[in-house]
């Protein structure tokens, strides 16, 4: 079955850091996205990238769909930052199954 | 602008006990509706979906079931609930097309025991 995996599982930061969150799929993906998790479990789309680079704000996202991975670079992290990053693709055209990773938690300290 | 609620925001149920957890979406029509669960610690899993009005497509077997009595009203239901069910259910809803983003409620928080 269609798998994501991301990597690493955590981060710890000290502000002012960078960080790079790794997505790998295991299926071509017709949709690919970017979502924040609250620690209190509220989810917010960041981007929505399924080939090339996008940006907003300080969050970079690079899909290289040939070799089904996904990069999602925060830069200059603060502790508002902290929180779990998921990963999801849509591997069938029309938005019906959206398949989520495991997540990366990030914890940025001041 | 879209809004989505979500209700109720957590409930703690007994173990047999019937459930139903609400979904509106306002500002959209006829939008792609969705219901995900996620275990404690667990990855979010897609139980339904629906494009239209009276059609609901279930992804994962769960015991629980989903109706879509109005195009902006997703409904999630089971007659007997399982300690299994105890996570966090999320509505979303998304317009038709491929290419398009996933936008989540605020979440309902339900503990069984």
């Amino acid at each position: 079955g269609q798998q994501v995996q991301q990597s690493p599982a955590s981060l710890v930061l000290q502000e002012g850091e960078n960080a790079e969150l790794q997505c790998n799929f295991s299926s071509t993906a017709t949709q690919l996205q970017w979502f924040y998790q609250s620690p209190g479990g509220s989810l917010v789309s960041l981007l929505s990238n399924p080939s090339g680079t996008k940006h907003t704000g300080r969050l970079t996202s690079t899909t290289v769909t040939k070799e089904r991975r996904s990069s999602l670079h925060i830069s200059s992290s603060q502790t508002t930052d902290s929180g779990t990053y998921l990963c999801a693709i849509d591997p069938y055209q029309g938005g019906r199954a959206l398949i989520f990773g495991t997540g990366t938690t990030v914890s940025v300290s001041p | 602008a879209q809004t989505i609620h979500q209700w109720p925001v957590a409930e703690i149920k007994a173990v047999g006990s019937p459930l139903s957890l609400g979904c509106t979406i306002k500002g959209k029509s006829s939008p792609n509706l969705y219901w995900y669960w996620q275990a404690t610690g667990g990855t979010l899993q897609q139980l339904f979906y629906s494009i239209t009005v009276g059609q609901v497509e279930s992804v994962v077997q769960l015991n629980l079931s989903a109706s879509r009595p109005k195009d902006d009203q997703f409904i999630l239901s089971t007659e007997k609930l399982l300690l299994s069910h105890s996570g966090f259910y999320l509505c979303a809803w998304s317009l038709r097309g491929s290419q398009n983003t996933l936008y989540f409620g605020a979440g309902t928080r339900l503990s069984v025991l």
